[in-house]
C-alpha cells in the first residue's frame, strides 16, 4: 500500500527566500513520485514527476525535488520564491499497479511581498 | 494543446436531485478518472476508467455512479444528491500503464447541494 504525508497545510515565505515543502511517502514497490500544482480556481497540472534514474528532478517554473530512498522523501524546493507561486501543491505516490495516484493533503504556500 | 473541459465550473442543486457531470478529454487516453477535492483531506478518487465501458471503485465511490460510453467522455452520476456531496469536482485522464501516473485535469467543478 502507499501513502503520502505532506507536512505543513500552510507554509508562508517572502518574495525571494527559498521555498521547501516537504512530502515523505510509503511504498511497498520502488514508488514513481509527482508533485501537481494547483492555481486559485483552476485544476491541477503537473509539475514534476520522478520514475527512475537521476534522483534529482527539475520541473516548471524553476522547481526542483530530489528522491531520497533512504529518507523515504520527496522534497519541492525553489531557490527564490516569486508572486506567482502562491498555490496549492501536492505531492502523489504511484505504486504502479492499477494506475491509481495516490494524493498528499497539499500544502498551500502564500508568498508576501 | 492536451486539454479535459468539464461541463460547468459552478452548479447548485437541491438535495434529492439527480446530477450530471460531464468530462471531454481530446488526448485520445485510456484511463480517465473522477475525484472529490476538499479542504484538508486533499484529492479523493471516487471512480476511474481504463476502457470504454469500464469501471473501477475508488475510495469513496458510496452515493456515485459513472458511465463511459465513449473513449473521449467520463460521466459521473449523483443518483440522489445530499448536502454531504457539496464539493470540488476534478476530472483526468491519462496514458495507460507507466504514464498512468502522470494526469492531467480539468478545471473542476464546484457542485453545491442545498
Amino acid at each position: 500500500a502507499q501513502s503520502v504525508t505532506q507536512l505543513g497545510s500552510h507554509v508562508s515565505v517572502s518574495e525571494g527566500a527559498l521555498v521547501l515543502l516537504r512530502c515523505n511517502y510509503s511504498s511497498s514497490v520502488p514508488p514513481y513520485l509527482f508533485w501537481y500544482v494547483q492555481y486559485p480556481n483552476q485544476g491541477l497540472q503537473l509539475l514534476l514527476k520522478y520514475t527512475t534514474g537521476a534522483t534529482l528532478v527539475k520541473g516548471i517554473n524553476g522547481f526542483e525535488a530530489e528522491f531520497k530512498k533512504s529518507e523515504t522523501s520527496f522534497h519541492l524546493t525553489k531557490p527564490s520564491a516569486h508572486m506567482s507561486d502562491a498555490a496549492e501543491y501536492f505531492c502523489a505516490v504511484w505504486g504502479g499497479s492499477q494506475g491509481n495516484l495516490i494524493f498528499g493533503k497539499g500544502t498551500k504556500l502564500s508568498v508576501k511581498p | 494543446d492536451v486539454k479535459v473541459t468539464q461541463s460547468s465550473r459552478y452548479l447548485v442543486k437541491r438535495t434529492g436531485e439527480k446530477v450530471f457531470l460531464e468530462c471531454v478529454q481530446d488526448m485520445d487516453h485510456e484511463n480517465m478518472f473522477w475525484y472529490r477535492q476538499d479542504p484538508g483531506l486533499g484529492l479523493r478518487l471516487i471512480y476511474f476508467s481504463y476502457d470504454v465501458k469500464m469501471k473501477e471503485k475508488g475510495d469513496i465511490p458510496e452515493g456515485y455512479s459513472v458511465s463511459r460510453e465513449k473513449k473521449e467522455r467520463f460521466s459521473l452520476i449523483l443518483e440522489s444528491a445530499s448536502t454531504n456531496q457539496t464539493s470540488m469536482y476534478l476530472c483526468a485522464s491519462s496514458l495507460p500503464g507507466q504514464a498512468s501516473g502522470e494526469q492531467y485535469f480539468g478545471p473542476g467543478t464546484r457542485l453545491t447541494v442545498t
